[in-house]
């Protein structure tokens, strides 16, 4: 099956820094591409559409100078997390249509933050 | 605003029972729905799918049914094993075709050996 590769797949970093996580699609070319959040023991939460070649799509909530999102190639697309505090601790999650809702997760990144 | 729940928390059953998970939706517009399993630290998953022009899908071990009159969706799992210990999640998707999918809230499935 199609595969979608996640890295890193767990970060700790300090109050303050920024991190950046990185979905790809290494079989199959996506347009778009999805983030989601996952804090412990709850369900995943939809954070943004990111569409190759055009800016993102945020959800109500989120703020999307914190959480910047690139979709540079049909192959990848990063979420980086800026000036990272420790409520934003959490496991993110990407996905990848290969055809429209034609869906593969990566296996997800663990984000801690001291 | 517009949610996917869950009846169950937590759903514990003796391997070799079958298990029902069960989920309730909201959005009458949502057409494709979709089973997810999560091991612990992983991602999501796919098990089984059904689009809303069907009532009942089978694959190995597992059947999903929809019932849209009264907007619910149930995961049934034949011979439970302990591989099928899990967090299990429902989604909908809201937006035909696009893959933008909004999650349940999850049941963790523990089988007791």
């Amino acid at each position: 099956g199609a595969v979608v590769s996640q890295h890193p797949s767990r970060v700790i970093c300090k109050s303050g820094t920024s991190v950046k996580i990185e979905c790809r699609s290494l079989d199959f070319q996506a347009t778009t591409m999805f983030w989601y959040r996952q804090f412990p023991k709850q369900s995943l939460m939809l954070m943004a559409t990111s569409n190759e070649g055009s800016k993102a799509t945020y959800e109500q909530g989120v703020e999307k100078d914190k959480f910047l999102i690139n979709h540079a190639s049909l192959t990848l697309s990063t979420l980086t997390v800026t000036s990272a505090h420790p409520e934003d601790s959490s496991f993110y999650i990407c996905s990848a249509a290969r055809v429209p809702g034609e869906l593969f997760f990566g296996e997800g990144s663990r984000l801690t933050v001291l | 605003g517009e949610s996917v729940g869950l009846h169950l928390p937590t759903l514990s059953v003796q391997e070799g029972d079958n298990s029902i998970i069960n989920c309730a939706y909201s959005n009458s517009a949502s057409d494709y729905f979709i089973w997810y399993k999560q091991e612990s630290g992983k991602g999501p998953q796919f098990i089984i799918d059904i689009r809303s022009n069907m009532d009942k899908r089978q694959g190995q071990r597992v059947t999903v049914l929809l019932n849209k009159t009264v907007k619910h969706l149930s995961l049934q799992i034949a011979a439970t094993q302990p591989g099928d210990s899990a967090v299990y999640f429902c989604a909908e998707n809201i937006a035909s075709n696009t893959g933008k999918l909004i999650f349940g809230q999850g049941t963790t499935l523990q089988v007791k050996p």
